[in-house]
Formats: C-alpha cells, structure tokens, sequence
C-alpha cells in the first residue's frame, strides 16, 4: 500500500531551526512535494525534488533520498509566522500526488 | 503567477440545497483541475481529476451523481454538491496544474468552506 509517515505535532522556538521528517511508501514514485498549510487555508506550494539531495530556497531547504524513501524540510530563522501544518505529499507512478495529515508546527516566541 | 481563485469562500445553506463551486486559473491554462475535500484535522482527500473538455475521473467511493465536475474551458472548472446534506459539510478545496503527466506543482485556491443546516 502507499504510506506516509510525518511526526504530528512539532514545536519549535522563534529564529531557530527545526527539520521535519518524511518517510514514504508509495507504488513507484515520480517526486515529492512539500507544502505549507495555515489553519483554515488551503496548501501552498513550498518544495518539489525529483533527485537526491538538497534543495535550498531561501529559509526554507529539502532534502531526499529516494533509495531510503525519506525526505526532510528544514527551516532555519523561524518566525511566527511559520506557525503552520507541513504536508509532505510524494508522487506515485500514475502522477498521483499521496498526501497524509501532514505535521503541525508550533512556533513559540 | 499561477494563481488560482475560488468561490465562493463560504457556504451555509439548508440541507438539499445544490451549491456550486467555481475554480478558476486566473494567469495561466491549467490542463488539468483537482477537487479535494478536507475534513477538521485530516488529510487531503482527492475527490476527483478534470481535464478540459473530458469527464472527471472520480476517486473510489465518491459519488458522480452528488458531485457533478465540469471542466468547460481551460480556466475553469465547476463542482456542483448536489441537494446537499449536513455529512457534505466541509472544506472543499480546488487545485490546477499545468499538465496531469508532469511534474508541475499544483496550485491551490483558497478553499470553500461548506456547512450544511
């Protein structure tokens, strides 16, 4: 079957830096988004890898690696407004995004 | 760019009723538009794929009949909740992408909030 496991509920300080952990099953994969959701919003879109590595985009960076099924989001200099749920969303073979519940960060000043 | 608008943002009508939501790609044609639906603390739940001029294809277990897609241009796509009841309430959320066999990002619209009485 296809899988997601993230930690539900994270909390981190203000102008830290926390990292979000992803591990993933799916039939055949073609990728991994990340995205952003506010409480009572719809998602917006943060991250995609295809290759292994890291990405790097401003505060935010992702990294994956597809032969362990694992990705991780890392945000450095954490404001409140981070203050949000990180849905780690991997592509099957059919182009199907697999999203799960996703983590809850919790900023605290 | 790729800005995605829905509406409405709320809805709160009397159980039966029909509601219509419209999601629209406003800078850019999106090839193909996805219907979610998200209950309080749970995960995205794909309703239904649309490409333009095509049927929807729907997930197993969502009914055709209750939630009518149409996908008439490329810019725009319609989900109709037909004589909704109080189990229909919830987060309807819209999505668009470039192409359905690629790797382009969804982008998202802002979500309709339905609460059936």
């Amino acid at each position: 079957g296809q899988n997601i496991d993230q930690p539900t509920e994270m909390t981190a300080t203000e102008g830290a830096i926390v990292q979000i952990n992803c591990t993933y099953q799916t039939s055949g994969f073609n990728g991994l988004f990340w995205y952003q959701q506010h409480a009572g919003e719809a998602p917006t879109f943060l991250s995609y890898n295809v290759l292994d590595g890291l990405e790097e985009k401003g505060r935010f960076s992702s990294f994956l690696s597809r032969s362990k099924g694992y990705s991780y989001l890392l945000l450095k200099e954490l404001q409140m407004k981070d203050s949000a749920s990180y849905l780690c969303a991997p592509v099957d073979s059919n182009y199907q995004l697999i999203w799960g519940a996703g983590t809850k960060l919790i900023i605290k000043p | 760019g790729a800005v995605v608008s829905q509406h409405p943002s709320w809805v709160i009508c009397k159980s039966g009723t029909s509601v219509k939501i419209e999601c629209r790609s406003l800078d850019f044609q999106a090839t193909t538009m996805f219907w979610y639906r998200q209950f309080p603390k749970q995960s995205l739940m794909l309703m239904a794929t649309s490409n333009e001029g095509s049927k929807a294809t729907y997930e197993q277990g969502v009914e055709k009949d209750k939630f009518l897609i149409n996908h008439a241009s490329l810019t725009l796509s319609t989900l109709t909740v037909t004589s909704a009841h109080p189990e229909d309430s919830s987060f309807y959320i819209c999505s668009a992408s470039l192409g359905e066999w690629d790797n382009q990002p969804q982008h998202f619209g802002d979500g309709t909030r339905l609460s059936i009485l």
